[in-house]
């Protein structure tokens, strides 16, 4: 199986200020075929369900604010959130879906400092 | 917009099978893969498997001796059997389209207890 790592656990980050998190895989999740990372970021809020927000390593999803971002290659991917607003206080977990069986990293929760 | 709505049982014993179906409304389960999910309550999810519009499936490994995977066309849904399950299954269960993910339904919270 792929293993699905972030970093840091948490984050506290000012209203405004930048928030960015780490995730690493334990091989590489590119298929060379179309030259795509298949690896996928999601925002969880309490008592819902994830929300895709990052697919393709980088590509947003319809209607994800511009203020995410993904970027990455190979096994190290990151989320930037470029001003973090109150709305995303969350947990944000990486996915791979490059190799079967797909995983999911372990979450990072991000709240205002 | 594509909706998908999640039924099945809140509660199920030690040993029995748990059945669920997953309601797909504005798209058809003809395309794209369909897959399923779960979290135990403050854990990361789990990838449990999908199924591919032709039918065909894939799953964890962990699970697939117990999983079972289907598709109805006609109603336009698809369902998961688990079975002999145990306490170590009990945890939020999703549907949810693609493979990356795109759609989810609402969370089930399946305990498994006597």
């Amino acid at each position: 199986d792929i293993v699905m790592t972030q970093s840091p656990d948490s984050l506290g980050v000012s209203l405004g200020e930048r928030a960015t998190i780490n995730c690493k895989s334990s091989r590489s999740v590119l298929f060379r075929p179309n030259n795509k990372h298949y690896l996928a970021w999601y925002q969880q809020k309490p008592g819902q369900p994830p929300r895709l927000l990052i697919y393709w390593a980088s590509a947003r999803e319809s209607g994800v604010p511009d203020r995410f971002s993904g970027s990455g290659s190979g096994t190290d991917f990151t989320l930037t959130i470029s001003s973090l607003q109150a709305e995303d206080v969350a947990v944000y977990y990486c996915q791979q879906y490059h190799s079967s069986p797909f995983t999911f990293g372990p979450g990072t929760k991000v709240d205002i400092k | 917009q594509v909706q998908l709505h999640l039924s099945g049982p809140g509660l199920v014993k030690p040993s029995e099978t748990l059945s669920l179906t997953c309601s797909v409304s504005g798209d058809s389960v003809t395309t794209f893969y369909w897959s399923w999910i779960r979290q135990p309550p403050g854990k990361r999810p789990e990838w449990i498997g999908h199924i591919y519009a032709d039918g065909s499936t894939d799953s964890n490994p962990s699970l697939r001796r117990r999983l079972t995977l289907s598709l109805d066309t006609s109603k336009n849904q698809f369902s998961l059997r688990l079975a002999s399950m145990t306490g170590a299954d009990t945890a939020f269960y999703y549907c949810a389209r693609d493979q990356k993910l795109s759609s989810w339904s609402q969370g089930t919270l399946v305990t498994v207890s006597s």
